[in-house]
């Protein structure tokens, strides 16, 4: 069965712009959740959402923004990104709220 | 505020020996905790979760630990394997709240198995 699939892999944007992030969960996962890690902060919460609506959110400014479909994949937006953005954001899925199957991420390098 | 710890940040094991990595944590809501393997540039692979209901849990090599009292699990690797050189970490989350999706993740222990 196939796993969570993020998309892209990789990604370079500039300071300033904004950046979109796909994920789709395994099939029948209808809880999606995105992490972001970096070597100083580790691996960090940043929302949750289930049936399209955002359940849970952390400790991140509101430049950070997700969204999922009927279909349970998701998206995260950063808009206006700053060098700190930089990090590999990783999206997991669940279907009964205890484990927690993570995709390959996406590593965002802003310069 | 951490409120999980893993205060090793690496690991040292001979390959065939028992490897121990250990997790603290501080809020007591917490009732479900899971251990992730993790190469560089990957997502974790999941390993052994255990409920807060049970104090150990067992898969094959893999033993987790739960002393509630103390907020303190640990992960037993036996015997230990040159491919299970990565890091390490520990996750905790409130099943029974609302933290919906949160897991709350410890810093990692580097594991490196010598042949």
């Amino acid at each position: 069965k196939a796993g969570v699939t993020q998309t892209p892999r990789y990604l370079i944007k500039t300071r300033g712009q904004q950046v979109t992030l796909s994920c789709s969960p395994i099939s029948g996962h209808r809880s999606v959740s995105w992490y972001q890690q970096t070597p100083g902060q580790g691996l960090q919460f940043l929302f949750e959402y289930f049936s399209e609506t955002q359940r849970n959110k952390g400790n991140f400014p509101g430049r950070f923004s997700g969204r999922q479909f009927s279909n349970s994949r998701s998206e995260m937006n950063v808009s206006t990104l700053e060098l700190g953005d930089s990090a590999l954001y990783l999206c997991a899925s669940s279907r009964t709220g205890s484990g927690y199957t993570f995709g390959s991420g996406t590593r965002l390098t802003v310069v | 505020d951490q409120q999980v710890k893993q205060n090793s940040p690496s690991l040292s094991v001979q390959e065939g020996r028992i490897s121990i990595l250990n997790c603290d944590y501080t809020n007591s809501m917490f009732d479900y905790f899971l251990w992730y393997k993790k190469y560089p540039a990957e997502g974790p692979t999941f390993l052994i979760s255990i409920s807060s209901i049970k104090d150990k849990n067992e898969d094959g090599r893999f033993t987790v630990f739960l002393n509630k009292s103390a907020k303190h699990l640990s992960l037993h690797i036996v015997p230990s394997q040159p491919g299970d050189s990565a890091v390490y970490f520990c996750a905790a989350f409130d099943a029974g709240g609302t933290s919906y999706g949160k897991l709350t993740f410890g810093q990692g222990t580097i594991l490196t198995v010598h042949p």
